[in-house]
């Protein structure tokens, strides 16, 4: 019984390329959320998905940064055009529904280190 | 908006005193708060999950308090051991559909053999 689990865990780009990150919830998780963590920050949310739907994009910078969770495949957050602020840890969590009775499950996290 | 606030940023122990992690928010409206702990570089492992309707929980060494009407909780630790030297967050949650968690930016602890 697999838990969250997120790839690469470490992720190296050089300021304007591409990162995807990729978050596949437990087993029966159809809802998604994705958080930042900065150096020295708390934990930040970013956006929380279902299969196929944004349901709250609210954290999310407004440009440059895109989320996705198809019906087929883990969740990709996708950052184009990485700048030196970007590098941070980036967490996903997985429930098996949207409310709060609902607990969410924390992945082991993507570092992405802008060079 | 919610706030959460942990204070101090760190903290250094010595090994075998018992400690108090404190964790204040800004909007008692919360379905519940959340401890996690995370090692350097690590994820995070959830440690007590309190619900709004609950005073305490209590796992091991550790026991978590929460005063809503008062925007408090503490996370209490017992005979404290170098390996518990870790990064502390608190997290809480509000109640309903879309719930986020909104977190403190945690307190590091440093337990000293």
């Amino acid at each position: 019984n697999a838990g969250v689990m997120q790839n690469p865990r470490h992720l190296v780009r050089r300021r304007g390329q591409e990162a995807r990150l990729r978050c596949s919830p437990m087993k029966g998780h159809s809802h998604v959320y994705w958080y930042r963590q900065l150096p020295e920050e708390g934990l930040k949310f970013m956006v929380y998905l279902q299969k196929e739907n944004i349901i709250d994009e609210s954290g999310m910078p407004k440009e440059r940064f895109s989320a996705e969770f198809p019906k087929e495949g883990p969740s990709i957050l996708r950052i184009q055009q990485v700048v030196r602020g970007d590098s941070a840890a980036y967490f996903c969590a997985s429930s098996a529904g949207g409310w709060s009775s609902y607990e969410q499950y924390f992945g082991p996290g993507t570092r992405l280190t802008v060079t | 908006k919610q706030e959460v606030t942990q204070i101090p940023a760190a903290l250094s122990v010595p090994e075998g005193e018992n400690l108090v992690l404190n964790c204040s928010f800004t909007d008692s409206a919360i379905y519940n708060l959340q401890w996690f702990r995370q090692d350097p570089g690590k994820g995070l492992t959830s440690l007590l999950l309190i619900q709004s309707s609950q005073r305490e929980q209590t796992s091991g060494r550790l026991n978590a308090s929460l005063d809503k009407s008062s925007g408090r909780s503490t996370l209490y630790i017992a005979a404290s051991q170098p390996g518990d030297s870790a990064t502390y967050l608190c997290a809480v949650r509000p109640p309903g559909a879309n719930s986020k968690l909104t977190f403190g930016k945690g307190i590091t602890l440093s337990v000293r053999p």
